[in-house]
């Protein structure tokens, strides 16, 4: 069975550094990218990024480039999402998604969802 | 980049009734366009890929539909389980990915 498993709830400061993680099982890692996608309170969904974990090609949303930084380790199956400042805008839900296959950049798969809250 | 609007943005209607959604492309398309479902509180969930292509165990009552720039996602009979809110999202070979900004669908 396809699993993606977020890591939990954040509560941080604004200029406070973050990384929330996104653990994938059951199926072969390296061969499916894996996206990142912002949900802020009551507002729709919004593309940030998306990662080949087998090579590590990456591709940012132009609103998102420079603010974030993505990541994977094929060795333990798992992408990351990395603030180095955060402000109290990026309080929202983060999911992580598997693209569905080859060139395919829909999201078939998505994780349960990290809520990340920055406030002072 | 290609921008999606769905239309309406919200929608009320009744167990039973049919309803479409549109999302227009700001240019037009020829592949990549998927919907999901989202209910409170949970992740999106995939309903139609290639416009078209219902994803294995979605209801029959889903279908997609295109015509170059306008996309339809049409419920065909509303369960009480559909009332939610839906997305489209197209996406590129570099990749670049882009969501619509939904449609609210709520019980009349």
């Amino acid at each position: 069975e396809v699993q993606l498993v977020q890591s939990g709830a954040e509560m941080k400061k604004p200029g406070e550094s973050l990384k929330i993680s996104c653990k994938g099982s059951g199926y072969s890692f390296s061969f499916y990218w894996i996206g990142w996608v912002r949900q802020m309170p009551g507002k729709g969904l919004e593309w940030m990024g998306i990662i080949s974990p087998g090579d590590s090609r990456t591709r940012y949303s132009p609103s998102f480039q420079g603010q974030v930084t993505i990541s994977a380790d094929k060795s333990i199956t798992t992408a990351y999402l990395q603030w180095s400042s955060l402000k109290a805008s990026d309080t929202a839900m983060y999911y992580c998604v598997r693209a569905a296959g080859s060139s395919q950049y829909y999201f078939d798969y998505w994780g349960q969802g990290t809520p990340v809250t920055v406030s002072s | 980049a290609i921008q999606l609007t769905q239309s309406p943005s919200s929608l009320s209607a009744s167990v039973g009734d049919r309803v479409t959604i549109t999302c227009r492309a700001s240019q037009g398309i020829t592949s990549g366009l998927v919907w999901y479902q989202q209910r409170p509180g949970k992740p999106p969930k995939l309903l139609i890929y290639d416009a078209s292509n219902l994803e294995s165990g979605v209801p029959s009552r889903f279908s997609g539909s295109d015509s170059g720039t306008d996309f339809t996602l049409t419920i065909s009979s509303l369960q009480p389980e559909d009332f939610a809110t839906y997305y489209c999202q197209h996406f590129n070979s570099y990749p670049q990915i882009t969501f619509g900004q939904g449609t609210r669908l709520e019980i009349k």
